[in-house]
């Protein structure tokens, strides 16, 4: 059972040019989220998905994009990246029970923007 | 503004001392209160979460105590181990709304000397 998985882990990228993280669950989740780790500010969650088709902003959704493709995909996409946007992201799913909502994490991507 | 308020920062604790961790919130909607625990490299896991209807919960070593007047709530580590040397993140969110999104304190990074 491989939970959520991110690809890339480790990208370097110069200042202006795009790239997309992508993510895929196979725990049959609904609900899907991009988050950003960084030093001193705990998780911010960018973007997040309720459901196939929709997206919606979170705290800090200014320069990136996301696409929910399917039930189990989801990426996120840097258009022009910004030193700023060094960071670890983390995509992450999750189910919603009696006893409240559980999220699931993948293991991270560390982008650095030069 | 942020919903939830973690401290301290940082916590060392030296091998078989009591970690304590605590986390305050504002918003009185707010029904559901996990903790995650992450390793460096990895994304966070959920450790053990809580509901306002009790006062306390433990699972091993592990004991989150709840106050619901006061809307605070803290994790306590009972004779700490060095494997116990991770991030922790305190958390809440409101069930059965749109998303159930969670909001994340800032993170408490514990180290346990042997």
């Amino acid at each position: 059972n491989a939970g959520v998985t991110q690809t890339p882990k480790f990208q370097v990228l110069k200042t202006g040019q795009s790239m997309t993280l992508q993510c895929a669950q196979d725990m049959n989740h609904n609900s899907m989220y991009w988050y950003r780790q960084d030093p001193g500010m705990g998780l911010r969650l960018i973007y997040y998905s309720a459901s196939e088709g929709t997206t919606d902003k979170g705290e800090v959704p200014n320069g990136y994009n996301v696409s929910r493709l399917n039930k189990r995909e989801f990426s996120l996409r840097l258009e022009s990246a910004a030193p700023s946007q060094t960071s670890v992201y983390f995509c992450a799913s999750s189910f919603e029970d009696r006893a409240g909502n559980t999220i699931y994490f993948g293991e991270g991507s560390w982008l650095t923007v030069v | 503004q942020q919903q939830v308020k973690q401290s301290p920062q940082s916590l060392i604790v030296q091998k078989g001392g009591i970690s304590i961790i605590n986390c305050a919130y504002e918003n009185t909607a707010f029904d559901y209160f996990p903790w995650y625990q992450q390793f460096p490299g990895k994304g966070p896991a959920l450790l053990i979460a809580i509901r306002p209807d009790v006062s306390e919960k433990k699972e091993g070593r592990f004991t989150i105590s709840f106050n619901k007047s006061a809307k605070q709530f803290s994790l306590h580590i009972m004779d700490s181990q060095p494997g116990d040397s991770a991030t922790y993140f305190c958390a809440a969110s409101r069930r059965g709304s749109t998303l159930g999104r969670l909001y994340f304190g800032r993170g408490t990074q514990l180290t346990v000397w042997p």
